[in-house]
Formats: C-alpha cells, sequence, structure tokens
C-alpha cells in the first residue's frame, strides 16, 4: 500500500509567522507532489505542484521537495488568518496512474 | 469557481433510495474521478474515467454505480446505500490520467439514514 504520511495536528501558528507543513511519502518512483487547501466545509483546491528536487517559490508560498527522503513541505510565510484550513499532500505515481492523498494537517493562524 | 460543478449539494437518502449524483467540467479536461472523503480518513479514490472509459474501479461495492456518458459528464448512481456511505462525494478532473493535477468540485454531502 502506497501511503502518504501528514500529521494531521492542529498546527496553530501565530499571524506573521512561518508555517511549515511536512508530508512523507512511501512510493520511491512518484513523480509529482502536489499541494492542496481546504476549507471547512469545501472542496480541495490546488495551490502548488512541484515536480524536481529543491524548491518552488509561489508568493507567500514554497514547497519544497527531497526525494532521496521521500519528503515534501509547503512553508507559508508571514501566515494570515485567511490561510487557516486543512492542507492536503498528495503525490501522483506514474506507474500506477494515480494520486494518493495524505489525511491532511489542519492549520490555525491566530490573529 | 473551479470549472467544476455538482448536484446536488446535499442529499439525505434512505437506505432503499435510489439516486444519482451529477458533475460536470467545463475545463476540456478528459479524465474524471469520484472520490468519498469522511472525517479523518484521507480522499478515498473510487473511479476515473478516461476519454469516457472505466479505468480503475478501486474495490467500489456495487451500490455504487458510476456513468460517464462523454468527457464532460459523470454521475454516481446510487442504491441501497448503509449508514457509512454517508460522506462527501467529490468530483474531480484532470487533463488526462497521466496529469497529477485535479481540480475539484463543490462535492455532494450525502447523508443516508
Amino acid at each position: 500500500q502506497k501511503e502518504v504520511e501528514q500529521n494531521s495536528g492542529p498546527l496553530s501558528v501565530p499571524e506573521g509567522a512561518i508555517a511549515s507543513l511536512n508530508c512523507t511519502y512511501s512510493d520511491r518512483v512518484s513523480q509529482s507532489f502536489f499541494w492542496y487547501r481546504q476549507y471547512s466545509g469545501k472542496s480541495p483546491e490546488l495551490i502548488m505542484s512541484i515536480y524536481s528536487n529543491g524548491d518552488k517559490e509561489d508568493g507567500r508560498f514554497t514547497a519544497q521537495l527531497n526525494k532521496a527522503s521521500q519528503y515534501v513541505s509547503l512553508l507559508i510565510r508571514d501566515s494570515q488568518p485567511s490561510d487557516s484550513a486543512t492542507y492536503l499532500c498528495a503525490v501522483f505515481s506514474g506507474g500506477y496512474q494515480k494520486v494518493t492523498f495524505g489525511i491532511g494537517t489542519k492549520l490555525q493562524v491566530i490573529p | 469557481e473551479t470549472g467544476v460543478t455538482q448536484t446536488p449539494r446535499h442529499l439525505v437518502m434512505g437506505m432503499t433510495n435510489k439516486k444519482s449524483l451529477k458533475c460536470e467540467q467545463h475545463l476540456g479536461h478528459n479524465a474524471m474521478y469520484w472520490y468519498k472523503q469522511s472525517a479523518k480518513k484521507p480522499l478515498e479514490l473510487m473511479f476515473v474515467y478516461n476519454f469516457k472509459e472505466q479505468t480503475e474501479n478501486n474495490s467500489v461495492p456495487s451500490r455504487f454505480s458510476p456513468e460517464c456518458p462523454n468527457s464532460s459528464h459523470l454521475f454516481l448512481h446510487l442504491h441501497t446505500l448503509q449508514p457509512e456511505d454517508s460522506a462527501l462525494y467529490l468530483c474531480a478532473s484532470s487533463p488526462d490520467r497521466g496529469s497529477g493535477e485535479q481540480y475539484f468540485g463543490p462535492g455532494t454531502r450525502l447523508t443516508v439514514t
């Protein structure tokens, strides 16, 4: 069973701080990695994609990928109360042609 | 709006009822998916269609029956459900089966009584 693991949280950070969300995966041949944001009562929304080792920045968000260690992280700088949501890590395996989701980490940004 | 719509948004049905969930995508994608989301569990992939052809049935009970008449529409027909089937049912689409980027509809909140 190919797995994606996340700490379910909640992760509480003060407004303006950096929130760090982590994810590990078990399938070494995974090719693509994604972060989805899901507000309470809403559906997941794709916010970041990363395909190669290193960092990818988009505004206040930075995705980091380390394939050797099989982990993906999402950093949110200058966290805002509107960032409070559950963040789902997702991993795409080309071999299985399937996206596997983690359970999600609930982030709470405290004003 | 994500370009993927689902109806109804909420559904309450008895165990002997038959109902259908509808999904439509306006993104020009070729792959469509049904997921089940239950509390404290990861998203569970149920069915995958690529160019209208079912490419995956993830060991889903036969009381759930998918239908994909074309690349833009996807249905999930429900009959004789169990209370444990109560969950959020999400439809998603992607450019094709080989793309991991998925775009979700708003979901149908299903309650089985």
